[in-house]
């Protein structure tokens, strides 16, 4: 079966420092991958999607990037942390050929002191 | 563009009762519809989805939802809510040829003893 693993579950970090978050996904070959953020009692709000290794389509411009290193793996990256980046992040994984039900990881929750 | 609009933002039901959350969406074609539910600092997990056919669909924890074109809705229901089913709610619509999913805001289902 597949199962999606993001690390770590909590982060709490200072402002202007640097953001990495690692999503992996077992069990399935070439998943579409997506990063979401969900700021506290919001919808959610779609940032990245991959449907293929370095294929990397952003859907909000901010202070965010994402990288699909291999296959299976999607990072969320950031080089300086603002207060707004706090909230609680998701990654989710699809198979190819939308649309698909989309399957989610437990969440990061990143708290920006 | 495809949009969905969740109207309500919170709803406070007994254990016991009957429950019916709304769901609107805006595609011009046949939408592919689903529901998940999100408890407390955890991912989202699929209740149910639709893509064709019978549009009375039964999915996991006793949930059910109906498609009905005529008023572009998917509500989700359940005859009798548990505490358990203490949590939030999201609708999604996804279309051919996106690659991702569109969600609504939310519901957030209190239950009462």
């Amino acid at each position: 079966s597949q199962t999606i693993h993001q690390w770590p579950a909590t982060l709490v970090q200072p402002v202007g420092s640097p953001l990495s978050l690692e999503c992996t996904v077992e069990g399935t070959s070439n998943p579409n991958l997506y990063w979401y953020r969900q700021a506290a009692g919001r919808g959610l709000q779609l940032l990245f999607y991959s449907v293929g290794i370095g294929q990397i389509s952003s859907e909000v411009p901010q202070n965010l990037s994402a990288s699909r290193p291999q296959d299976r793996q999607f990072i969320l990256s950031s080089k300086k942390l603002l207060l707004s980046d706090s909230g609680f992040y998701l990654c989710a994984w699809s198979v190819s050929g939308p649309p698909q039900p989309q399957h989610f990881g437990d969440g990061t929750r990143l708290s920006i002191l | 563009a495809q949009s969905v609009t969740q109207p309500d933002i919170h709803i406070t039901v007994s254990e016991g009762a009957s429950l019916e959350l709304r769901c609107n969406y805006s595609y011009g074609a046949t939408p592919y519809l689903f529901w998940y539910v999100q408890s407390p600092g955890q991912g989202l997990q699929l209740l149910l989805k639709y893509f064709s056919g019978d549009t009375l669909v039964q999915g996991i924890k006793g949930f059910e939802a109906e498609f009905k074109r005529s008023q572009s809705s998917f509500n989700l229901r359940k005859p009798s809510v548990h505490w358990s089913d203490a949590a939030e709610y999201f609708c999604a619509v996804g279309a051919t040829g996106a690659n991702n999913l569109f969600f609504g805001t939310g519901t957030r289902l209190t239950v009462i003893p």
